[in-house]
């Protein structure tokens, strides 16, 4: 099956400098790439996500890249606002026979120090 | 909000008992997702149902089961319960079609408390 590793794990950051995910993934058949944002006791939500026919999506102050050669995919957060601290979460997915199963990674710690 | 209902929010009950927990999609959306998340852990994948017929497993119990009804609300039964089942319940709806894949929203989430 599918293997997403993410990192750092912790990633602290001063407001306002930018802030980079990373994942890698290991089924090159995945296809579609969510990232999502969980702040604490919450519920996961989609902030960003990408389909393997392009290589990189933006939406103001947040991006993802993904590089399908190398299998991996990364998050970039410019401009980190206190707002933005929370856990962050990547995904892979794709169709198969046997369903569609979302692959999530362990998940980075983002601490944004005003 | 997501469109994602859940209930309860939260459940405290005795190891040995059995809980069931409920999940309403999103309106049109034909696919549900269980999620388990334990203290500091990722999301671990159960289970996805596509239209009332079970589509994909992952690392579920067979103390857990689920299912998903005519209407489209699904169930998650767990049952024999032990200290470790204690976590956040997440289900997920996806306009998921047979040939593609959509963005998942997640509910609320429930908490389960296993004493």
């Amino acid at each position: 099956g599918e293997n997403v590793e993410q990192h750092p794990s912790t990633l602290s950051v001063q407001e306002g400098d930018s802030a980079v995910i990373k994942c890698t993934y290991s089924d090159s058949a995945s296809n579609y790439f969510p990232w999502y944002k969980q702040e604490l006791g919450k519920r996961p939500q989609l902030i960003i996500d990408i389909r393997s026919n392009v290589g990189e999506k933006k939406d103001q102050r947040i991006a993802v890249t993904l590089n399908k050669t190398a299998k991996h995919f990364s998050l970039h957060i410019t401009e980190t606002q206190p707002e933005d601290s929370a856990v962050y979460f990547c995904a892979a997915s794709r169709v198969r026979d046997t369903g569609n199963q979302f692959y999530f990674g362990t998940g980075t710690s983002l601490t944004v120090i005003p | 909000d997501s469109g994602v209902t859940q209930t309860p929010k939260h459940l405290i009950t005795a190891t040995g008992q059995r809980v069931t927990l409920r999940c309403s999609p999103r309106s049109g959306d034909l696919s549900v997702y269980w999620y388990q998340q334990s203290l500091d852990q990722g999301l671990q994948f159960l289970i996805q149902y596509y239209n009332g017929e079970e589509r994909a497993k992952g690392n579920i119990l067979e103390r857990f089961s689920a299912q998903q009804f005519p209407d489209l609300h699904s169930e998650l039964n767990l049952s024999s319960l032990e200290l470790g089942d204690s976590a956040l319940y997440f289900c997920a709806s996806s306009p998921q079609a047979w040939d593609e894949t959509y963005e998942q929203y997640f509910g609320p989430g429930t908490r389960l408390t296993v004493t």
